[in-house]
């Protein structure tokens, strides 16, 4: 079975400082993509990044970064120079590619909280 | 190019009732998938529905249904609705079917049912 884990139910980041949202996760798919996605109050979710298995090198997408793992299973999100839009649910969310890559299973999410 | 549209943006309905939501896929994509989101958890998948026909399904019962309209946009349909039925119903649409990091959600409908 596929399961996404977030330990992390709140973060607090200062403004301008990096932030690192924890994810795990468990599949018995050889091939899988995994991603962040970010969740503001208005409640549309919007893709931040990608990473695919059988990628080498760990995505970026201008500030965010996502810091694979494969041997530990973990898909870390690391946002860079925070800033106070940031202040949001954080989804990692997986698809197995072998299953015709249908269904995307959701963690439980982090919360983020901005200081300025 | 119009991104993902979802209508109506929050309803309230009797459990026991019938409700129908509505999703206008992103142009050009032909997959369409809906999700469950309770309030606090993450988005559970009910189904995806690509070129017409239903691809997959999550853990939902079958009061839960859809279908897929040939402009590729989409409805959900839920029959005979709980207390436990009232969330946020995302739709997302993406190009194809396979491709997990090309996925656009619309702004969601919050259901609530009494």
């Amino acid at each position: 079975a596929q399961k996404i884990t977030q330990t992390q139910p709140g973060m607090f980041v200062q403004e301008k400082e990096a932030v690192t949202l924890d994810c795990t996760y468990d599949t018995s798919d050889q091939s899988y993509g995994l991603f962040w996605y970010k969740q503001p109050s208005s409640g549309e979710m919007i893709f931040l990044i990608y990473q695919g298995s059988y990628d080498e090198q760990n995505a970026t997408e201008g500030r965010y970064s996502l810091n694979f793992q494969k041997a530990r299973k973990s898909a870390n999100l690391v946002i860079s120079a925070s800033q106070l839009g940031d202040s949001a649910m954080y989804f990692c969310a997986m698809r197995g590619l072998n299953t015709g890559g249908f269904k995307t299973i959701f963690g439980a999410g982090t919360r983020l909280f901005v200081k300025a | 190019e119009t991104g993902v549209t979802q209508s109506p943006t929050h309803l309230i309905k009797t459990r026991g009732q019938q409700v129908t939501l509505r999703c206008s896929s992103q142009s050009g994509h032909n997959t369409v998938s809906w999700y469950q989101q309770a309030l606090g958890q993450g988005p559970q998948f009910i189904f995806q529905y690509y070129r017409e026909e239903e691809n997959g399904r999550g853990n939902f019962p079958p009061r839960f249904s859809g279908l897929q309209f040939p402009n590729y946009s989409s409805e959900l349909n839920v029959n005979a609705l709980e207390l436990d039925d009232s969330a946020l119903y995302l739709c997302a649409s993406s190009p194809r079917r396979t491709e997990p990091d090309e996925q656009y959600f619309g702004p969601g409908t919050r259901l609530t049912v009494t």
